[in-house]
């Protein structure tokens, strides 16, 4: 079945240092996503993109969808101490509705 | 944007007890709705795949006499852990989706899962 690649598995950064975080698939993907997953909670919808080569904001984040369509990025400028959690990305093939989930990146804000 | 509501947040119960857990699409119809299983610090884990008025569809090696999932509506499905056991303890998500070819999944808050 369809995989995904999401890399790093885990950050550890300084307050105000800048982010950023892959996924990489060998599938076609018609949409890519990011989440977040706060502790005790469900992953929230940070970004959707649905087109190659889109790149949306999203405050201080931006994603982008690859152009080959296999792949996406995600960018945190500035961090701060919220926004510690887990990153998922996520790709919608052709099975309508159902994603495919990366294992996720936790990302660590030291103050 | 998309709400889902899932009920209770959390439970302590007894092994062999049957627990039921609630997800509800409070502003859009949602014709699928997964449930996934999440151990500490790892991925989400799909359970199963709830379609509206349909038999769920289980993922390899999750047990569906032992995980019922009924999807009677568009905004209901339901997720009962039969005669739970301590090793069924865990965090269970669930996610609605308008099952249209790129629309994302919106995920409820979890149920923390204690078998004590």
């Amino acid at each position: 079945g369809q995989q995904l690649n999401q890399s790093p598995q885990s950050m550890f950064i300084q307050e105000g240092e800048d982010v950023s975080m892959n996924c990489t698939s060998s599938s076609i993907f018609n949409t890519w996503l990011w989440y977040k997953q706060d502790p005790g909670e469900g992953p929230v919808l940070l970004i959707a993109l649905y087109k190659a080569g889109e790149l949306t904001s999203n405050g201080r984040l931006t994603a982008q969808f690859g152009i080959t369509r296999k792949d996406s990025f995600l960018n945190i400028s500035a961090s701060i101490p919220s926004d510690v959690g887990i990153y998922f990305c996520a790709g919608l093939g052709t099975n309508a509705g159902k994603s495919t989930f990366g294992d996720g990146t936790t990302l660590t804000v030291k103050p | 944007g998309a709400v889902v509501s899932q009920h209770p947040s959390r439970v302590i119960c007894k092994s062999g007890t049957s627990v039921k857990i609630e997800c509800r699409s409070l502003d859009f119809q949602a014709t699928t709705m997964f449930w996934y299983r999440q151990f500490p610090k790892q991925s989400l884990m799909l359970m199963a795949t709830s379609n509206e008025g349909s038999k769920a569809t289980y993922e390899q090696g999750v047990e569906k006499d032992k995980f019922l999932i009924n999807h009677a509506s568009l905004t209901l499905s339901t997720l009962t852990v039969t005669s739970a056991h301590p090793e069924d303890s865990s965090f269970y998500i669930c996610s609605a989706t308008l099952a249209l070819s790129n629309q994302p999944q919106h995920f409820g808050d979890g149920t923390r899962l204690s078998i004590l």
